[in-house]
This record gives structure tokens, C-alpha cells and sequence, in this order.
């Protein structure tokens, strides 16, 4: 099947910093990524899409400026979160679109963020 | 807007036994696909099962089943002779016409050897 890898999955950062986390389709072209966040027991909460080559759209109440997304290719989308803050902390997951999979999105395993 | 509601927080299922969860969603679509996907303790999203709207006939993978009902609008997941390994979180989800993904709060099944 395909596959979705996440890197880190897991990172540790100082408030006030950025971090970037990077979501790739290993072995086949992602027209479509989001990007989720999900608090412990709860659901994924879906913060943005992105489209290779355009700007991603924001779910409402997302802050498009502190949540940065780039999808510079087919394979590989990165969120940047900018001047990290304790409330940041969360688990955030990526998945994809295959060209080919159009009803069917692909997961990363997710990466853990804890900001200090 | 649609939503997905999931009103099982939680179940339990003895080993070996069968297990139904519901999900509802509320949709003015006509062609859409619903899924149901698991999360074990690992917290990677695994998919159970898909259903595109138009089919009738039931989606159907080895040991899970679902009940789709179009007109109520529901679509509940049967985990028959169920095993320890099925223990996890279980979303259900909506896939729209533009691609917009929408997840129930899941719920929690435990199995009980």
C-alpha cells in the first residue's frame, strides 16, 4: 500500500521557536496533503489542504501565519510552527491524496510536539 | 457544513464475540465515501473499510462489516469474532465531493480476553 512517512516524530522545543515537520509520499505523487492536529482522546481536527503549487487553505480559527504550510512538490508537504508556545503542544498528522487513490487518503504516523 | 457524529465513546467487546458501532453523518451530497479507520496505541490511522455512497451492496474486509444506510444516513461498523488485536480508537469519516475529509470523535473499543 501507500505509504507515508512523517519526520521527527517526535520533538522537543523551547517556546518562542519554530519547528518543521515534513510529510512525504514515499512511493507515489500526493496532489493533496492535510495536516491535522489531535489532542489526547480526541479526534483529528483537520487544520489545513494543501495543494502542490498553491497556497494551502486554512480551517477556520487556524492561524495561517503561525501555522505554515508548504507543499513544494508532489511528494513532499512541511508544517512550520512559528514562535512555538506550550499550547502548541499536540500530535499533529499528515495525510495524502494519491493521483490514483482519489477516495482514499494515506496517513504519516504523526509527530508528537512538546513545546517547553 | 457536514458532520460525522460517533455517539459510542466507548465499548467493549468480549473475545471471539461480535461488536456493532455506530456512526451517523448529515450530508446534503448525493456522492460522497465513508470510511472507518482505526488508531491502536501507536496512533498510526489505519484503514478498516471504505463505502462510495452510490453502492448499495454492504463494503465487506474479512472480519469487519458495515450496515450502510443511505436514506438514515447511517453507517455502523460490525467487528465480527473479534480479536485483542481490534482494540483501539475508531473514527468513522466522510470524504465530500471536493475532498474535504470530515472525522466523527471516535470511539473506544476494548476487548476483553
Amino acid at each position: 500500500g501507500a505509504v507515508v512517512s512523517q519526520h521527527p516524530s517526535w520533538v522537543i522545543c523551547k517556546s518562542g521557536t519554530s519547528v518543521k515537520i515534513e510529510c512525504r509520499s514515499l512511493d507515489f505523487q500526493a496532489t493533496t496533503m492535510f495536516w491535522y492536529r489531535q489532542f489526547p482522546k480526541q479526534s483529528l481536527m483537520l487544520m489545513a489542504t494543501s495543494n502542490e503549487g498553491s497556497k494551502a487553505t486554512y480551517e477556520q480559527g487556524v492561524e495561517k501565519d503561525k501555522f505554515l504550510i508548504n507543499h513544494a512538490s508532489l511528494t513532499l508537504s512541511t508544517l512550520t510552527v512559528t514562535s512555538a508556545h506550550p499550547e502548541d503542544s499536540s500530535f499533529y498528522i499528515c495525510s495524502a491524496l494519491g493521483l490514483l487513490s482519489y477516495n482514499e487518503q494515506f496517513f504519516g504516523p504523526g509527530t508528537r510536539l512538546t513545546v517547553l | 457544513a457536514q458532520t460525522v457524529t460517533q455517539s459510542q465513546p466507548e465499548m467493549s467487546v468480549q473475545e471471539a464475540e461480535t461488536v456493532t458501532l455506530s456512526c451517523t453523518y448529515d450530508t446534503s451530497e448525493s456522492d460522497y465515501y465513508l470510511f472507518w479507520y482505526k488508531q491502536p496505541p501507536s496512533r498510526q490511522m489505519i484503514l478498516v473499510i471504505r463505502q462510495e455512497a452510490y453502492k448499495q451492496q454492504n463494503a465487506t474486509e474479512n472480519r469487519f462489516s458495515v450496515n450502510f444506510q443511505k436514506a438514515a444516513k447511517s453507517f455502523s461498523l460490525k467487528i465480527s469474532d473479534s480479536q485483542l488485536g481490534d482494540a483501539a480508537m475508531y473514527f468513522c469519516a466522510y470524504r465530500s465531493g471536493s475532498n474535504q475529509f470530515y472525522f466523527g470523535t471516535g470511539t473506544s473499543l476494548t476487548v476483553i480476553p
